[in-house]
């Protein structure tokens, strides 16, 4: 079965500090990758896809089929970054996404 | 557009009591995903529909859980009996097969469920 693994549950650095939050996912195909932020108070929302290829916020995030990781980074943290972080993998065909634990992102100024 | 709505945002109740969860998706939407979010396990899928028919229901834990979706506007999902193990916060989501492309869901705010 699918599954992905984020090893982080929290995740503190300071501000102007790089970012990396890591994911590391297990499926035989090839999903399609995702990155879902859910600041203070507000709805989990998509951050971005893989297969856009964009920075968002600053933010990218690269899949490596060999490591099956899809890491988002960040070179300088701002504190608005503080939320919690799901990685999260959806299957060929399929419409139901599998997410990650979650990694709690602090930043510290 | 509102986004997706639940309700109610908390509920307080007691061991054996049933409890129904709701879940109004975006209007146009035809998936709609009831996810269940615990510290220990993260987000789990329970359930989703297409075109208000169940898809996948295998993340329902057990019978005593159910959902439902009589038409696209309304979804529930029931909890029947409840136990102290079910408190989490349960979250609605809905996409569309068109804008947004796959992968790309729009989630409410979340039912908070304390069961006593």
């Amino acid at each position: 079965a699918q599954r992905v693994t984020q090893p982080e549950k929290l995740l503190s650095v300071f501000k102007g500090a790089p970012v990396e939050l890591k994911c590391n996912y297990s499926y035989s195909g090839s999903p399609e990758l995702f990155w879902y932020v859910q600041y203070s108070r507000q709805r989990l929302q998509l951050l971005l896809r893989h297969i856009s290829r964009e920075s968002i916020k600053g933010f990218t995030a690269d899949l490596n089929k060999g490591e099956t990781s899809f890491h988002l980074k960040k070179p300088f943290a701002q504190e608005e970054d503080s939320a919690m972080y799901y990685c999260a993998l959806i299957l060929t065909g399929r419409r139901a996404l599998t997410f990650g634990s979650g990694t709690r992102l602090q930043v510290q100024p | 557009d509102a986004g997706v709505i639940q309700s109610p945002r908390h509920e307080v109740t007691e061991m054996g009591q049933e409890v129904t969860l709701r879940c109004k998706p975006i209007s146009g939407h035809d998936y709609l995903f009831w996810y269940r979010q615990t510290m220990m396990r993260g987000l789990e899928l329970l359930i989703y529909f297409n075109n208000n028919v169940p898809i996948d229901d295998s993340g329902m834990p057990e019978d005593r859980f159910s959902a439902k979706m009589p038409n696209a506007s309304f979804s529930t999902l029931k909890i029947q009996p409840s136990e102290p193990r079910d408190s989490a916060v349960y979250f609605c989501a809905s996409s569309s097969e068109g804008t947004g492309g796959t992968g790309e869901l729009f989630f409410g705010e979340g039912s908070r469920l304390t069961v006593l």
